[in-house]
């Protein structure tokens, strides 16, 4: 089972700033097949980036992917009121389909 | 448009049996794998389970394997999860999500779940 351990576990900044969010693997991820998922509180997870880089459909172009190998990174480019939740990666290079513990992103 | 809606939650005991639905709508459904993914009250996401788009291949968390069964019913758009031997570390809010593929990848469309709480 691949492990993944997202740091911080908490990041306080404020709106405008650059939010920088780390996913490090136990071991290589298969075709850096990695999302990342925001979640606000009472609602189901949204998919914002998938194998790394790509953004889904009606992102913001200020949500970006990237890494390789076993670590991978979601930056939130300038951020926004709505942007403050809870953060989740996702391996889904081989099963078990494994999702980092989150990363709590509030407003400083 | 897409939907989910997760059914079946409730209050079990230690031990005993819970079947969750999952009914789909607004997408074509035997060509999509689904999952299910858990999180426990106040905690993160945990992924279940994974079932291919024509039942074929199916896939377990290390936590429920051999408790848990997924199935699903291509006639009338509906995934199951079927949970035996239920432990207290099995409550959680359970959702249904849509993968964005035919075998495992990463979910497009959730729903709202549906609690379980294991409890005597």
């Amino acid at each position: 089972e691949i492990v993944l351990t997202q740091s911080p576990g908490t990041l306080s900044l404020s709106p405008g700033e650059r939010a920088i969010l780390s996913c490090r693997a136990s071991q290589r991820v298969s075709s850096a097949y990695v999302a990342w998922y925001q979640q606000k509180p009472g609602q189901a997870p949204r998919v914002l980036t998938y194998r790394t880089s790509s953004r889904a459909t009606g992102i913001p172009d200020r949500f970006s992917g990237s890494g390789s190998g076993t670590d991978f990174t979601l930056t939130i480019s300038r951020l926004e009121p709505e942007d403050f939740a809870v953060y989740y990666c996702q391996q889904y290079g081989s099963s078990p389909f494994t999702f980092g513990q989150g990363t709590n992103l509030e407003i400083k | 448009q897409v939907q989910l809606v997760e059914s079946g939650g409730g209050v079990v005991q230690p031990g005993k049996s819970l079947r969750l639905s999952c009914a789909a709508s607004g997408f074509s459904f035997s060509d999509s794998a689904l999952h299910w993914v858990r999180q426990a009250p106040g905690k993160g996401l945990e992924w279940v389970a994974v079932i291919s788009y024509d039942g074929s291949d199916k896939f377990y968390a290390d936590s429920v394997k051999g408790r848990f069964t997924i199935s699903r019913d291509n006639s009338k758009n509906t995934v199951l999860l079927e949970m035996n031997s239920l432990r207290a570390e099995d409550t959680a809010l359970y959702y249904c999500a849509r993968d964005v593929g035919a075998y495992g990848h990463y979910c497009d469309y959730w729903g709202q779940g549906t609690l379980v709480t294991v409890s005597s």
